[in-house]
């Protein structure tokens, strides 16, 4: 089992451009949480999703943000037109849907706005 | 909303001696507490977790309590090494059936000097 699978692991946007990131969970996992770390602090919610459905996004900023997780693929966290303030490293992680799993993460994508 | 409260935010011990961190939690729904621990650019790793039908957990140098009425719940490092040295995060969520929405506490710096 390859793990949780994120990438790119480092990403550069000019600001104004779109990022894409990209995870795809450990085999047999269906559910996918996003989470974004700025540097020297904690990991603040982003959103949950199962395949095909967006479960909880309450941490996600209301504009510029959008996460998916189709049916075939990886789930996608999009952030168009980024700003120098999106900069931080966002974490996937991954759980199946078995009552009382653990959630395994992936090596992150730190992405830097310029 | 959910929110998890972590203390201390910095740590400094002297190896071979015990360290602490404590949090609180404000969802009475949490059943699920997970200490993740990261190093310097590296994923969060599960290190020990409890469940709430339990009071203590331990795994050899660490364990984990759980007061539910007080809502606070801790780890303990006993004979810390320079390795246990790292980002130290704890968990709260409520895990149904099946996925789960995870909130972290800011983290804790625990430095172990040789």
């Amino acid at each position: 089992n390859a793990g949780v699978m994120q990438n790119p692991r480092h990403l550069v946007r000019r600001r104004g451009q779109e990022a894409r990131l990209r995870c795809s969970p450990m085999k047999g996992h269906s559910h996918v949480y996003w989470y974004r770390q700025l540097p020297e602090e904690g990991l603040k919610f982003m959103v949950y999703l199962q395949k095909e459905n967006i479960i909880d996004e309450s941490g996600m900023p209301k504009e510029r943000f959008s996460a998916e997780f189709p049916k075939e693929g990886p789930s996608i966290l999009r952030i168009q037109q980024v700003v120098r303030g999106d900069s931080a490293a966002y974490f996937c992680a991954s759980s199946p849907d078995r009552a009382g799993a653990e959630a395994f993460f992936g090596q992150g994508t730190r992405l830097t706005v310029v | 909303g959910e929110n998890v409260e972590q203390h201390p935010s910095t740590l400094s011990v002297q190896e071979g001696d015990s360290a602490v961190i404590k949090c609180t939690y404000s969802d009475s729904a949490s059943n699920y507490f997970p200490w993740y621990k990261q190093e310097l650019g590296k994923r969060p790793q599960l290190i020990i977790d409890i469940r709430s039908n339990v009071g203590e957990k331990k795994d050899q140098r660490i364990a984990v309590t759980l007061n539910k009425t007080a809502k606070h719940f801790s780890l303990h490092i006993t004979e810390t090494q320079p390795e246990d040295s790292a980002v130290y995060f704890c968990a709260a969520s409520n895990q149904g059936t099946g996925g789960f929405k995870t909130i972290f506490g800011a983290g804790t710096r625990l430095f172990v000097k040789a």
